[in-house]
This record gives structure tokens, C-alpha cells and sequence, in this order.
């Protein structure tokens, strides 16, 4: 299995609501990262989890807050975010002490 | 911090005809890679290069490290309508970091 799953695909959410993505992943990789990328840009990291430790925030606001509940799972939970986070999410993994990651399908975000 | 510039930002060419691309960076990786993404879909990795003057090969696609460390290049040949895409080259800025060139946008035309 070579595949980084990402649900749900597409997620509309108001200002107001909470939401959350979720990442998983077969690999066993024990590297797990978050972007975000806008149209026609490439992906800009927001947090990389190593052996289930946060192990850097690219100063994200904290309206954005990940979770990594075990080697296999990422969250990002979403709450009171404003119409310019709008963007695609996209979840990633890689192996220890390479570089190479493998990213999922990402999930579209529209805040309304 | 460290840039990589990749060029062409668009190409536009007609199907069976081969595609040059390269990025090149302020300052040395010891890897670089290639990765492809469809519209509406995650980048998917094409090749990973390892060491200065590595050519490397995947179906009708070659990518090589350039010599000084600091540039790449990926070539396509005889293009068909799937390689419609943008392509990303990158390369690690720490050891769970990656820089990511602006993309390369092309279009295959029939």
C-alpha cells in the first residue's frame, strides 16, 4: 500500500463552524506533514509531526490545530477561519531520515 | 534562505514534441525531486536524484542533478495529452523541510 488517503475530498464551512481533515496512511512512514496550497502555487508547509511529535509549526495561526493520534493518522482541526484559508489541503508522509515525500489527494477547503 | 528558481513558469507545445524544464538554487542540495500534479490532485513524485550528474529515468521521463549541486533538469519526450500538469521541482531545506520551485505549467496541445 503506497497511498496517502485524505477525507473528505471537498468541505464547505462557514466562518463560524468547526470542522476537521483527516489524513491516514499505510506506509509506515513515522513523518506526517500538513500544507496548504492556493491555485497555481506550490505547497506551503504548516506542521510536520515526527514519531507522532509536533515537530515544527511554520508559525500557523491557531485557528489551525493538528493531531496526530497514532503513526498511521493525521487531523486538522479547523475553527473560525476566514475566507483566505480557503485553499487545498494537502496531507503528506515520508520515511525516517528521507526526504522524499508522497502527498494525498488533499481536501478542497471553501470558507464561506 | 534558500530559492529555487524554475523556469519555464508556462510552456505550451504540441503533442509529440519534448519538454525542457530546470530549476536552479541560491545555494547546494544534496537532493533534488521531481514531482507532478494534476489538477485538483496532490503532487505525485516523478523522480528523486541523489548525487551531482545523476541521470535518472522513469518511462519517457529523465531528470539529472547538475554538476554544481545547484541546478536540475527534467525532460519529457514525445509528449502526449497526460502530461498536461504543473510541475514542481524541490528540494530539502532541513531534514523535514522542503523548498518547492514555483511550478512549471504545461500544456499539451492536440
Amino acid at each position: 500500500d503506497t497511498e496517502v488517503t485524505q477525507t473528505p475530498k471537498h468541505l464547505v464551512m462557514g466562518m463560524t463552524n468547526k470542522k476537521s481533515l483527516k489524513c491516514e496512511q499505510h506506509m509506515g512512514h513515522r513523518a506526517m506533514y500538513w500544507y496548504k496550497q492556493k491555485a497555481k502555487k506550490p505547497p506551503e508547509l504548516m506542521f510536520v509531526y515526527s514519531y507522532e511529535k509536533l515537530s515544527i509549526n511554520e508559525s500557523v495561526p491557531s485557528r489551525f490545530s493538528p493531531e496526530c493520534p497514532n503513526s498511521s493518522l493525521l487531523n486538522l482541526h479547523l475553527h473560525a477561519l476566514q475566507p483566505e484559508d480557503s485553499a487545498l489541503y494537502l496531507c503528506a508522509s515520508s520515511q525516517a531520515g528521507v526526504y522524499e515525500q508522497y502527498f494525498g489527494p488533499g481536501t478542497r477547503l471553501t470558507v464561506t | 534562505g534558500q530559492q529555487l528558481n524554475q523556469s519555464p513558469q508556462s510552456m505550451f507545445i504540441q503533442e509529440g514534441e519534448d519538454v525542457s524544464m530546470n530549476c536552479t538554487s541560491s545555494s547546494i542540495f544534496n537532493t533534488w525531486l521531481w514531482y507532478k500534479q494534476d489538477p485538483g490532485e496532490g503532487p505525485v513524485l516523478l523522480i528523486a536524484l541523489y548525487k551531482a550528474g545523476e541521470l535518472t529515468s522513469n518511462g519517457r521521463l529523465t531528470a539529472q542533478f547538475g554538476i554544481t549541486r545547484k541546478d536540475s533538469f527534467l525532460n519529457i519526450s514525445a509528449s502526449i495529452p497526460s502530461d498536461v500538469g504543473i510541475y514542481f521541482c524541490a528540494g530539502p531545506r532541513s531534514a523535514r523541510q522542503l523548498t518547492f520551485g514555483s511550478g512549471t505549467q504545461l500544456t499539451v496541445l492536440p
